[in-house]
């Protein structure tokens, strides 16, 4: 596609509820970034994905958080036992390298309850 | 740790007026971007900056790099209410994943 897709745009999810969130990135990019954003404020790395291997995943807070990208293209974020805090907008980016400028995805709201 | 610190975090202004945001490090970087963003959308890249002392101008937007490369700055000339969103700089932090550590942005506000 033209640009990033994520999917769903927002989520509602009962505090202990497991929840996935997907990313397309643009067609041919070869790196791939998960962003965790509160509101008001700067996103926060959470992973990178370049092709199908996850290089560095030292931003996920906890072992709840999971992502994959397993054949290369769309990637999964999969957050277990979701808690309050973990309500925030989940940014997607993808790039042609890990160094020229990201296209961002408009990323998906979690609220849990 | 490489932190990036923007000021102000709120600025609200009158159409034409002018503004400058700020981006600080004690750490260098390579290069640093900066993105806009408006609500419920995700971050939209405006330019980067690579070279200390380098001045890009984009329409009424004047991005500078600092000679040592630890700030960067934005300057908007005659803002207009299209201007209004969050402004974030963003640096690649010190591994080789391309990882991108970002300031705690800027939200702008332009009344007409």
């Amino acid at each position: 596609g033209a640009g990033v897709s994520q999917s769903p745009r927002y989520k509602v999810a009962k505090r202990g509820q497991d929840v996935a969130l997907r990313c397309d990135p643009i067609s041919g990019h070869v790196s791939l970034f998960w962003y965790q954003q509160a509101l008001g404020q700067g996103p926060e790395f959470l992973t990178y994905f370049q092709n199908e291997a996850q290089l560095d995943k030292s931003g996920l807070p906890s072992d709840r958080f999971f992502a994959e990208r397993p054949e290369g293209s769309v990637s999964t974020l999969k957050i277990q036992r979701t808690q309050q805090e973990d309500s925030a907008v989940y940014l997607c980016a993808s790039s042609t390298t890990g160094f020229s400028g990201y296209t961002f995805g408009s990323g998906t709201r979690l609220t849990v309850v | 740790t490489q932190l990036l610190e923007q000021s102000p975090q709120f600025l609200s202004i009158q159409e034409g007026e002018n503004l400058t945001v700020y981006c600080n490090s004690s750490s260098v970087f390579s290069s640093l971007q900066w993105y806009r963003q408006e609500p419920g959308e995700g971050p939209v890249l405006l330019v980067t900056v690579v070279t200390g002392g380098e001045v890009k101008k984009l329409k009424r937007l004047t991005f500078q790099f600092g000679d040592a490369r630890k700030d960067s700055s934005l300057h908007i000339t005659a803002a207009q209410p299209g201007d209004t969103g969050l402004y974030l700089c963003a640096g690649h932090g010190s591994s080789n994943t391309g990882k991108l550590i970002f300031g705690q942005g800027t939200t702008l506000q332009v009344k007409p």
